[in-house]
């Protein structure tokens, strides 16, 4: 089955702290793995993808093969951060998107 | 981001009432997107459609029926609403040009109350 699992459903720090959101991913073939981020009262937007290797408002993620995660890193969080960040897969060859159900970080002054 | 339009924003009906939801975009992707945001689900897909008068069910598309006789929309119509269809519908396109995943572009939602 084809599933994206983020077991945080709320992570909150402080500024400055390193932050980690965690993707696991379950799919047998060669997924596409995409960051999608809702801040509030604005609409959901991709933050990064895989395949692109780029690092987008300081934010990374690595794709692990072997542990099937796709987490999201940050070294020094924002309060600009807070938002809904929501991983997803598209299976391949495909335009779908399989979401998370996603993990609400809240940065605090 | 005004490329892609939802209309209601808002709407409240009540059980058994037809709605629609209408969803405009106006690059010309082909791909065209039904997600409904529920919380502890995440986004959900309801239906896609690859190009005109080509859709396809998602993971949840019961209760839902969709059509897309132009590119630039793809309305979603609840043909007899029930409780359970209370949530935060958000339409998507893509270009689909590429053969491989591309970003998704999101209206702004349309929050659905059935009463």
């Amino acid at each position: 089955a084809q599933r994206v699992t983020q077991p945080e459903k709320l992570l909150s720090v402080f500024k400055g702290a390193p932050v980690e959101l965690k993707c696991n991913y379950s799919y047998s073939g060669s997924p596409e793995l995409f960051w999608y981020v809702q801040y509030s009262r604005q609409r959901l937007q991709l933050l990064l993808r895989h395949i692109s290797r780029e690092s987008i408002k300081g934010f990374t993620a690595d794709l692990n093969k072997g542990e099937t995660s796709f987490h999201l890193k940050k070294p020094f969080a924002q309060e600009e951060d807070s938002a809904m960040y929501y991983c997803a897969l598209s299976p391949y060859n495909t335009d779908k998107l399989i979401f998370g159900t996603g993990t609400r970080l809240q940065v605090f002054p | 981001d005004a490329g892609i339009t939802q209309s209601p924003r808002y709407k409240i009906t009540e059980t058994g009432r037809q709605v629609t939801l209408m969803c405009h975009q106006t690059w010309s992707h082909s791909y065209m997107f039904w997600y409904r945001q529920d919380l502890g689900h995440g986004l959900r897909l309801i239906y896609y459609s690859a190009a005109a008068d080509i859709t396809d069910k998602g993971e949840v598309p019961d209760g839902y029926v969709v059509s897309r006789s132009k590119t630039e929309n793809f309305p979603l119509t609840l043909e007899s609403a029930t409780r359970s269809q209370t949530s935060v519908y958000f339409c998507a396109s893509t270009p689909g040009t590429s053969g491989s995943a591309e970003t998704q572009y999101f209206g702004p939602g349309t929050r659905l109350l059935v009463l």
